[in-house]
């Protein structure tokens, strides 16, 4: 059973534009979330963490996180194609041992 | 700061051949590290984790094996390759903020 579901599968927006992820767990013990980038052909890179309930905000990217409903969101806003890449959303519970990913939003960012 | 390497970068290999792929940390004392592995288009799906030399715990079983025969390096292995085990595996340490860091990967493929 997938522990961390992710929408869209897929996302195109145009360059300058505002593209929004959506990342949930179905594991009411998990308590810490991340968000990666992952371009084609490398290994993912850690974009943001959040723990709280809240929003961070970071440069161009925005997380929320609703912790009663186990739910976070990445916002990016004056999308480059440089953004173009698979985002994963990754959680985990106390135990570090175990972190899970979501199958990933494919994002597009068309010139 | 702390360096991950992976080795090698990419292996083709028969089906029924051995397999042996390795992950070396620097700059981090005792850290925890974990085995990915992803296959074409798929989910990263955690095989393996470790927080200490000789101690090696399996998350999914997929007919591979690990060990951790030093502080810093982690190995992956199998005596027999299958099809399914083509893909992109990844070592990740656990750094701050619990926060999973990966190395560049190991693409293989099985033919």
């Amino acid at each position: 059973q997938q522990k961390v579901q992710q929408s869209p599968e897929s996302l195109i927006v145009p360059e300058g534009g505002m593209a929004s992820l959506n990342c949930t767990s179905s594991d009411r013990n998990v308590d810490y979330f991340w968000w990666y980038r992952q371009h084609s052909g490398k290994s993912p890179k850690m974009l943001m963490s959040i723990f709280s309930n809240g929003e961070k905000e970071e440069g161009r990217f925005t997380v929320h996180l609703n912790k009663a409903s186990l739910h976070t969101s990445l916002h990016i806003r004056d999308s480059q194609p440089s953004d173009s890449a698979l985002y994963l959303c990754a959680a985990s519970g106390n135990n570090n041992n175990r972190i899970f990913f979501g199958d990933g939003t494919q994002l597009v960012v068309k010139p | 700061a702390q360096t991950i390497h992976q080795w090698p970068v990419a292996e083709i290999k028969a089906v029924g051949s051995p397999l042996s792929l390795g992950c070396t940390i620097k700059g981090k004392s005792s850290p925890n590290l974990y085995w990915y592995w992803q296959a074409t288009g798929g989910t990263l799906q955690q095989l393996f984790y470790s927080i200490t030399v000789g101690q090696v715990e399996s998350v999914v079983q997929l007919n591979l094996s690990a060990s951790r025969p030093k502080d810093d390096q982690f190995i992956l292995s199998t005596e027999k390759l299958l099809l399914s085990h083509s893909g992109f595996y990844l070592c990740a340490w656990l750094g701050v903020a619990e926060t999973l860091y990966f190395g560049s990967g190991t693409r293989l493929t099985v033919l």
